[in-house]
């Protein structure tokens, strides 16, 4: 079945660098995406979201892109920070019940 | 406000024993979620409610029974429990209807072995 998906597994970034995490999605009915950020032994934390109306969305230090001709989202930290170690996944709403399929993660290691 | 919080944060259990999780949420969300999260994987639905009362199934739903009695609760049921259900559990809700937002927020998780 259609499915959402990372590119990465690991991105190895240095304190203070711009970090860019890649999701690709299949679904071209999804209408609502989703990044969350989980650290160890804690539940996904809500970074960002977008609609697919609309193509960039901005928040404090992160920025997500939604290019719907090659069906890729990204999410973009600036001056990455240690505290933004963590797991990152991207999810779609799947339809009724505001359902998400998430994608399998990429483990964000940022190196002082 | 606590948001989301999941009843027990461990558990170990032998096989063919039952437990039922607990997941309640202080935001009155009309939508509760079941996750379960294998290591290395993202999560993947177990069950859903779009309110109270209605239960619906999700991607992995064998093995699970749920509940939603009352709006804030979500119960998460495993009758015979078997090693392939170890995992980490983790409950979320959505949907406040007087702001419209429908991001999910999630609980810190339930993590259950099965021997």
């Amino acid at each position: 079945g259609e499915s959402v998906g990372l590119h990465l597994p690991t991105l190895s970034v240095q304190e203070g660098d711009n970090s860019i995490i890649n999701c690709a999605y299949s679904n071209s009915a999804s209408d609502y995406f989703i990044w969350y950020k989980q650290e160890s032994g804690k539940g996904p934390q809500f970074i960002i979201d977008i609609r697919s109306n609309m193509d960039k969305r901005q928040g404090q230090r992160v920025t997500v892109l939604l290019n719907k001709t090659v069906k890729h989202l990204s999410l973009q930290i600036a001056a990455t920070q240690p505290g933004d170690s963590a797991v990152y996944f991207c999810a779609e709403n799947i339809g009724a019940g505001n359902m998400l399929t998430f994608g399998g993660g990429t483990r964000l290691m940022v190196k002082p | 406000n606590a948001g989301v919080t999941q009843t027990p944060k461990f558990r170990v259990l032998k096989t063919g024993q039952s437990m039922t999780l607990l997941c309640a949420q202080d935001m009155n969300h009309e939508y509760m979620y079941w996750y379960r999260q294998d290591p290395g994987m993202g999560l993947r639905l177990i069950h859903y409610s779009v309110g109270e009362g209605t239960t619906a199934k999700g991607e992995v739903p064998d093995g699970y029974n749920v509940s939603r009695l009352k709006k804030q609760n979500f119960l998460l049921g495993l009758e015979s429990a078997a090693p392939s259900q170890t995992s980490v559990y983790f409950c979320a809700s959505s949907l406040d209807e007087t702001s419209g937002s429908d991001t999910q927020y999630f609980g810190p998780g339930t993590r259950l072995t099965v021997l």
